[in-house]
């Protein structure tokens, strides 16, 4: 049961416009949501979060709006830039049934931000 | 601040041989996770450790996966034996602690495992 989806697999922008990629979940208790950027053979670094008592949350060029009715959340990058071009995976933070937060991850979109 | 460190960064073996992943986490971190990632999927949370205690492991498949964390720091992931479907990356995580919902884990490279 994959609990964090992420619909689109690929996705391809001009350079200097805008890109957003999706992300539903299905889990009401998920209360805070993480985006993480991979290239490859790197591991996945850090991008943004956001909330569940927040619906945006912005940093330079990267916004991310959670709509909490829907249980979608979206990432904007404004203006693309070719090396955004890598993976974006978006991750719930579980509420912790062992004392311990844990992350589920969806199954990442690849960004690809032509020149 | 030096990163989380893997080894080996690739590895092939034929089926039904053992392997073993290594994984040194940010110094002071004391939540360690180690994740599966098959191709085209999104990282799968194999064991959490805070610090040498086991916290998650519901997804290991303990038949053939075992993992430790010695004195709360370093951590091995051996498969034995190895299927075809253990064709992963096998990716480590640390966090300063689990306790917070925005606790930010830090991953490493990963290790490639191919299995023949």
């Amino acid at each position: 049961d994959q609990q964090v989806k992420q619909n689109s697999p690929s996705l391809s922008v001009q350079e200097g416009r805008i890109s957003i990629l999706n992300c539903d979940y299905t889990n009401s208790m998920f209360d805070y949501f993480l985006w993480y950027k991979k290239y490859p053979a790197e591991g996945p670094t850090f991008l943004i979060s956001i909330s569940s008592i927040k619906d945006k949350n912005e940093d330079g060029r990267f916004t991310v709006f959670l709509n909490k009715s829907a249980k979608h959340l979206s990432l904007h990058i404004v203006p693309s830039q070719p090396g955004d071009s890598a993976v974006y995976f978006c991750a719930a933070s579980v509420p912790p049934t062992s004392g311990t937060y844990k992350y589920i991850f969806g199954t990442g979109t690849r960004l690809k931000v032509l020149a | 601040e030096a990163g989380v460190a893997q080894s080996p960064r690739y590895k092939i073996i034929e089926k039904r041989q053992s392997v073993a992943f290594w994984c040194n986490p940010i110094s002071g971190h004391a939540t360690l996770y180690w994740y599966q990632q098959i191709l085209g999927q999104g990282p799968k949370l194999l064991i959490q450790f805070q610090n040498n205690g086991v916290v998650d492991d519901s997804q290991l498949p303990k038949d053939r996966f075992s993992a430790e964390r010695l004195k709360g720091v370093d951590s091995t992931l051996k498969i034995q034996p190895a299927k075809l479907e253990d064709s992963a990356v096998y990716l480590c995580a640390s966090s300063f602690s689990a306790r917070w919902e925005n606790n930010e884990q830090f991953f490493g490279p990963g290790t490639r495992l191919t299995v023949l």
